[in-house]
């Protein structure tokens, strides 16, 4: 167990919605990242958020968006759902903002677009 | 754009024999290599990093090495177990990527008994 969590694990619906996704990260880490998993692009980085702040952006889609809260969780909403954004989504946190700092992966919440 | 290209995709050994995955990186500001390991519908999980300020890291059974000069570095694994059976990523990243790590396409490692 990573001390990462992440909800829900599972999430089936249907094209044209919009769906969140939840993460908490590890005690004590002040950055969140999202990556996303398919079988053809294998994970890709989506964005990274340092206490509260965006701090990166990579491939992500006009139709995502993300937020970290004072709290520290962090949300990552996708909507006008195709059927391409099936994947697994996983957050990972750190202790800090830098890119040579250790991530650690949360359980994934995997979502099926119908 | 940045790239980290990983060979080979698929591995099959004899526990107890070697294994070696190797990763190629394009970006020269690259600073730090992790290596993670997934299970079948699981999260991937750090075995072993290095940063660019050495060439070796060694954990037991696993060795990382790095060769910034060719912007290479490799997994070694040696006695493996079939436990060992997973799929092996690289990454890479900087400071002044902002966090972001550029992963490699997997390496499927088959240890059979």
């Amino acid at each position: 167990d990573s001390g990462v969590t992440q909800t829900p694990k599972h999430l089936i619906t249907a094209t044209g919605q919009r769906v969140t996704l939840r993460c908490s990260p590890r005690s004590g880490d002040l950055s969140v990242y999202w990556y996303q998993q398919s079988l053809d692009q294998g994970l890709q980085f989506l964005i990274h958020y340092y206490n509260g702040e965006e701090r990166a952006k990579g491939n992500i889609l006009e139709r995502f968006s993300a937020q970290q809260f004072p709290d520290l969780h962090s949300e990552l909403n996708l909507s006008s759902l195709e059927l391409g954004d099936s994947a697994l989504y996983f957050c990972a946190s750190s202790v800090a903002a830098g890119g040579t700092d250790t991530q650690y992966f949360g359980p994934g919440t995997r979502l099926t677009v119908l | 754009g940045e790239n980290v290209e990983q060979h080979p995709s698929t591995l099959s050994v004899q526990e107890g024999d070697s294994a070696v995955i190797k990763c190629t990186y394009s970006d020269s500001a690259s600073n730090y290599f992790p290596w993670y390991k997934q299970e079948l519908g699981k999260r991937p999980q750090l075995i072993i990093d290095i940063r660019s300020n050495v060439g070796e890291k060694k954990d037991q059974r696993i060795a990382v090495t790095l060769n910034k000069t060719a912007k290479h570095f490799s997994l070694h694994i040696t006695e493996t177990q079939p436990e060992d059976s997973a799929v092996y990523f690289c990454a890479a990243g900087s400071y002044n990527q902002g966090g972001k790590l550029i992963f490699g396409q997997g390496t499927e490692l088959s240890v059979k008994p």
